[in-house]
């Protein structure tokens, strides 16, 4: 299975600001997962990221207010614009393994 | 929406099997049965996944019924350690094609107590 680093692990920020979250990723894989897990939710999926193409977004989620990078097939960046508190959440990587997902250990993301 | 549904919360004591049960009655005939767990402060970890028949791994097993609307997911000897949400999930498996995304429900809050 692949191993997932996720920077930073955590941070607060300031209401109007933007947070690039970084997830790499120690094999070539496909496709990449965003998700986010707002407190005391369950995880709800933000977009799909392929490599060398648009990053595809869920209901609800549009690529003004998290614009998503797949660069290469080791790496993404998911950005949180314009942060509001309503954007404090655990923001998670995860990435298609064959046999199901692997997910990173999360961003924990407060905005005041 | 998740095409599952689960019981919010169970209790297991320590050492005895824990069978968390899952309904998925309008699963498709390309849909498989993934069960994932959350450990607080961590992200969600692979537990074991199967299509219609029963499977074991080192962690758990998977029970299926014959006619797919249900499964149950056993932890043999339950620790402390096992103390986690459980999230039984329905993910469209296309061999050689597009695959489905993994949708979490509201899964089950499992405590095992001493």
């Amino acid at each position: 299975s692949a191993v997932i680093s996720q920077k930073p692990s955590r941070d607060i920020c300031q209401r109007g600001t933007s947070l690039t979250i970084q997830c790499q990723v120690d094999s070539q894989v496909t496709m990449m997962f965003w998700y986010r897990q707002q407190p005391g939710q369950s995880l709800t999926l933000i977009a799909t990221a392929n490599q060398g193409s648009e990053a595809t977004y869920e209901s609800g989620f549009v690529i003004d207010k998290f614009p998503i990078s797949r660069p290469n097939l080791t790496f993404s960046t998911l950005t949180v614009s314009n942060m509001s508190p309503e954007d404090s959440s655990i923001y998670l990587c995860s990435v298609d393994v064959g046999y199901g997902y692997t997910f990173g250990s999360g961003t924990r993301l407060t905005v005041v | 929406d998740a095409k599952t549904t689960q019981p919010p919360s169970m209790d297991c004591a320590e050492g005895r099997a824990a069978n968390l049960p899952c309904n998925h009655s309008t699963i498709s005939g390309n849909e498989y049965v993934y069960w994932y767990r959350q450990i607080h402060s961590q992200g969600p970890q692979y537990i074991i996944h199967g299509l219609k028949n029963n499977e074991t791994n080192e962690m758990a097993s998977l029970i299926i019924t014959e006619d797919r609307k249900s499964s149950t997911l056993i932890l043999p000897h339950a620790t402390l350690r096992d103390t986690a949400v459980y999230y039984c999930i329905v993910r469209v498996v296309n061999y050689g094609g597009s695959q489905g995304n993994l949708i979490f429900g509201k899964g089950t809050k499992l405590s095992v107590k001493p």
